[in-house]
């Protein structure tokens, strides 16, 4: 079975200081990862792919299969960042993303 | 057209009511998904639809009835209701199931059942 974790449901920050939300997996095979990010009143939507290896809004992700983790980074957060963060796992064969439950960042001014 | 389109964007319904959400999407997407999400939760696979035929039912109550009429359209048919259905439900699309590609939200149907 296929299992998201994000160990951390609010991260607080304030603006300017480095950022790194947690997400761990689980899945025997080789799995595809995202991240997705929700602003307040607007919809979900993908902010990387691991595949892809890019930097998007300052922030990237690398996937470390030794560890089973995809954490999320940014150097310095600014306060448009705050939002909720879903990690996603999509495993072969049918790719349909299982989502972890979700971080909440907070930047304050 | 890189959207996907839900209506109504609210409803509220007794638990009486027969009512539907409607999904639609024109990039050609040959997956679509139901999701269900509740307030600070992350979404939650409902059903999928891959080349408009139902491949994922994840164990929901019947008072859910899903259909797919054609490759672009996604409905999702609401009767009897519970209160504890009130949510928030995506529509969500990709390239293909089975096929690697990211998911499409809609920005959803945020449903009250009274």
């Amino acid at each position: 079975a296929q299992r998201v974790t994000q160990p951390e449901k609010l991260l607080s920050v304030f603006k300017g200081a480095p950022v790194e939300l947690k997400c761990n997996y689980s899945y025997s095979g080789s799995p595809e990862l995202f991240w997705y990010v929700q602003y307040s009143r607007q919809r979900l939507q993908l902010l990387l792919r691991h595949i892809s290896r890019e930097s998007i809004k300052g922030f990237t992700a690398d996937l470390n299969k030794g560890e089973t983790s995809f954490h999320l980074k940014k150097p310095f957060a600014q306060e448009e960042d705050s939002a909720m963060y879903y990690c996603a796992l999509a495993s072969g064969g049918s790719y349909i993303p299982t989502f972890g439950r979700g971080t909440s960042l907070i930047v304050h001014p | 057209d890189t959207e996907v389109t839900q209506t109504p964007k609210h409803l509220v319904m007794g638990m009486t009511n027969k009512k539907s959400l409607k999904c639609e999407q024109h990039m050609g997407h040959r997956a679509m998904y139901w999701y269900k999400q509740k307030a600070k939760k992350p979404p939650e696979l409902m059903f999928v639809y891959s080349y408009e035929k139902l491949s994922i039912n994840e164990s929901v109550p019947s008072r859910f009835s899903p259909e797919c009429p054609n490759s672009s359209l996604l409905n999702l048919h609401l009767h009897a209701l519970q209160p504890e259905d009130s949510a928030l439900y995506l529509c969500a699309s990709s390239v293909g199931a089975g096929r690697r590609s990211e998911a499409f939200f809609g920005q959803g149907t945020r449903l009250t059942v009274v």
